[in-house]
């Protein structure tokens, strides 16, 4: 098992451009989230899925698009990027929910947008 | 929605001595609740969690937390403190997702 997979580690946007961060599980976990961590505030959720098909808001989750159209992959998709967009952003999946067994974090990717 | 808070932002500690690690929680129902550790520029790990029964949990890496409803707390201590465990810990609550408090930064000193 890979576990959970994000792509791409880094990337350098500029204002306005659009941009989808992915990630992939192989644990057939329903339950996958997005986070941003930003340095004194640790980890917001922005979106997550309780499933194929569902998809929900968390705290912080304007700019920000989301599906889930597979139970394994669960793209981000930054629509017109913004420097507060600045940030580590984690995937992470679990099952059967949030709270389930373990939850898994995929390594993060750190988006710059200037 | 549920909330956690960390009220210690950065603790120091000498290689050795005893920790204890502050966390509080917001939620209606009986939470389940964990501790995560991040190491600089590395992904979480999971130390311990909590969903039911015996309130003193034991985690990976000789960590230990004791839930007590009456304070709405979830402290993560170590009996010895070793050089390796300097990183940030982040306390989490699960409600209907999952919510994390904003971190505690432990250096050690030698």
């Amino acid at each position: 098992n890979a576990g959970v997979t994000q792509t791409p580690k880094f990337q350098v946007l500029k204002t306005g451009q659009s941009m989808t961060l992915q990630c992939a599980q192989d644990m057939n976990h329903e339950y996958m989230s997005w986070y941003r961590q930003d340095p004194g505030m640790g980890l917001r959720l922005i979106h997550y899925s309780v499933g194929a098909g569902i998809t929900d808001q968390g705290e912080v989750p304007n700019g920000y698009n989301v599906s889930r159209s597979t139970t394994e992959d669960f793209p981000l998709r930054l629509l017109s990027a913004a420097p507060s967009q600045t940030s580590v952003y984690f995937c992470a999946s679990s099952s059967p929910g949030p709270g389930g067994d373990t939850q898994y974090f995929g390594p993060g990717t750190r988006l710059t947008v200037l | 929605a549920q909330s956690v808070t960390q009220p210690d932002i950065h603790i120091t500690v000498s290689e050795g001595a005893s920790l204890e690690l502050r966390c509080n929680y917001s939620y209606g129902a009986t939470p389940y609740l964990f501790w995560y550790v991040q190491s600089p520029g590395q992904g979480l790990q999971l130390l311990l969690k909590y969903f039911s029964g015996d309130t003193l949990v034991q985690g990976i890496k000789g960590f230990e937390a004791e839930f007590k409803r009456s304070q709405s707390s979830f402290n993560l201590r170590k009996p010895s403190v070793h050089w390796s465990d300097a990183a940030e810990y982040f306390c989490a609550v699960v409600g209907n997702d999952m919510r994390f408090g904003a971190g505690t930064r432990l250096t050690v000193k030698p």
